[in-house]
C-alpha cells in the first residue's frame, strides 16, 4: 500500500541553524501539506501546496519557513533560522482529490 | 474562522466495552468533511473515519461509528468492543471542501485508555 515517507525521523539542531525536512508524498497525489505538533498540544496546519505553488498558509508560516517541490517526488519544508519554539513534530500529508489526507510518520525536530 | 472543540481531555474504558468521544465544531460553511484521527504513542496520524457533511447517514468503519448532528454541529465517535490497541490520542478534525485542497483544523484531542 502506498504511503507518505519522511526523513529524517529525528533532527537535532542548534538555534539559528537552517533545517530541511523532507517528505515523499504518495506518487499520484496532487495536494501536499505540512502540519506541526508541539509536544502535548494539538496538530496545527502550516501550509498547503498545489499546482507548484502555496495555496494557503497559516500565521505560523512566516518568512522563516519555505516549501519546495524540487522534483517530481520530494516535498520539502525549510526553516531558515531555527528558534527554540520550533521544536515540534512536523508531519507531511498528501491527498489526491483534496479530501482525505494521508500523513507521514513525522519528523521530530529538537532545537537546542 | 472554523474551530473544533473536544471537551474531554482524557477518557478510559474497560476492554470490550463501548466508549463515546465528543467533538463540536463551529463553521458557517455548508460543504465540509469531518474526520477522526488516531495517534498512538508512535505519534503516527491514522485516519479512523470520515464523514461528508452533505450525507445524512452516519459513517461506520467496523467497530467505529459516528453520530453526526449537523444542526447541532456535533460529531461524536463511538468505539464498540474496545480493544487494548485502541489506546491512543484521538483528534477530531474539520476540513472545508474546496478545489484548493483544504486544510485540516484539529481539536485539542482526547486521550483514550483502554484498560484490561
Amino acid at each position: 500500500e502506498p504511503e507518505v515517507t519522511q526523513t529524517p525521523s529525528h533532527q537535532v539542531t542548534q538555534m539559528g541553524q537552517e533545517v530541511i525536512l523532507r517528505c515523499v508524498p504518495i506518487s499520484n497525489h496532487l495536494y501536499f501539506y505540512w502540519y506541526r505538533q508541539i509536544l502535548g498540544q494539538k496538530v496545527e496546519f502550516l501550509v498547503s501546496f498545489y499546482n507548484n505553488e502555496i495555496s494557503e498558509k497559516s500565521e505560523i508560516f512566516d518568512d522563516q519557513f519555505s516549501v519546495e517541490r524540487p522534483d517530481g517526488s520530494n516535498f520539502t519544508l525549510k526553516i531558515r533560522s531555527t528558534k527554540l519554539e520550533d521544536s515540534a513534530m512536523y508531519f507531511c500529508a498528501s491527498s489526491d482529490w483534496g479530501n482525505e489526507q494521508f500523513f507521514g510518520p513525522g519528523t521530530r525536530l529538537t532545537v537546542l | 474562522a472554523q474551530t473544533v472543540t473536544q471537551s474531554q481531555p482524557e477518557m478510559s474504558v474497560q476492554e470490550a466495552e463501548t466508549v463515546t468521544l465528543s467533538c463540536t465544531y463551529d463553521t458557517s460553511e455548508n460543504n465540509y468533511y469531518l474526520f477522526w484521527y488516531k495517534q498512538p504513542p508512535s505519534r503516527q496520524m491514522i485516519l479512523v473515519i470520515r464523514q461528508e457533511a452533505y450525507k445524512q447517514q452516519n459513517a461506520t468503519e467496523n467497530r467505529f461509528s459516528v453520530n453526526f448532528q449537523k444542526a447541532a454541529k456535533s460529531f461524536s465517535l463511538k468505539i464498540s468492543d474496545s480493544q487494548l490497541g485502541d489506546t491512543a490520542m484521538y483528534f477530531c478534525a474539520f476540513m472545508k471542501k474546496d478545489n484548493q485542497g483544504g486544510k485540516l483544523i484539529f481539536g485539542q484531542g482526547t486521550e483514550l485508555s483502554v484498560k484490561p
